[in-house]
């Protein structure tokens, strides 16, 4: 059983550009969740995406979006990046199915992106 | 909305005991799930609460009183390493995970 990975380790990009993030769910994982998190503060939700649909947004502009793919794979991108993105972005997997196995999440190791 | 406030630090000694609080408001809330953070790493499940009581899970035991909207993550037997930031979380309506801004605990020896 492989965990979660997460692709690039880190990133850096100038104010305006497009980033694309991706992840590796854990296998056999249907539900994967975005998170943004700043240094020294908790994880902020991004989305959530069940089954290759989005079922759950946070308060995040549409130039933040995402894909899942059949093979537990995942993107997120963002459009137009302002200096604010500069953050840990985090993806977790689990398992929907029923509320304690949904609550339980499998965390990648972030991307590190920096924007200048 | 939804919120979640924990204390922003916490420090105690090897062997001790300590208690991290967590309370919450929200206008839908579906149980209360603790996370460990140390620094660079990502985020670990610990324990999750759906009803009223205590969960225990070997040193580590969390509370949920949700007529209080209160919870409390316990740690028992401290060892240094447990340093690292713990977050509560809670999933409201729409499936949106919230998460506290986390609580650094310092074991000292």
């Amino acid at each position: 059983e492989t965990g979660v990975t997460q692709s690039p380790t880190h990133l850096i990009k100038t104010r305006g550009q497009q980033v694309t993030l991706r992840c590796s769910s854990q296998s056999g994982h249907n539900t994967v969740s975005w998170y943004q998190q700043a240094l020294g503060q908790g994880p902020q939700f991004i989305f959530q995406y069940y089954r290759e649909e989005e079922n759950g947004r946070g308060n995040f502009p549409p130039r933040f979006s995402g894909l899942q793919f059949p093979n537990y794979s995942s993107e997120l991108n963002v459009n137009a990046l302002e200096l604010d993105d500069s953050a840990l972005y985090l993806c977790a997997s689990s398992l929907e199915g029923w509320e304690g196995a949904y609550n339980e999440q499998f965390f990648g190791p972030g991307t590190r992106l920096t924007v200048l | 909305g939804q919120s979640l406030e924990q204390p922003s630090e916490v420090t105690a000694v090897e062997g001790a005991i300590v208690q991290i609080n967590c309370t919450y408001q929200t206008s839908g809330f579906y149980g209360l799930s603790w996370y460990q953070q140390h620094d660079g790493g990502a985020p670990t499940f610990l324990s999750y609460n759906a009803l009223d009581g205590l969960e225990e899970t070997g040193r580590f035991s969390s509370f949920l009183s949700r007529s209080d909207s209160y919870g409390y993550l316990l740690l028992q037997e401290l060892q240094m390493k447990d340093s690292a930031s713990y977050f509560c979380a809670g999933r409201g309506y729409g499936q949106n995970f919230v998460f506290g801004p986390g609580t650094r605990l310092s074991v000292l020896p």
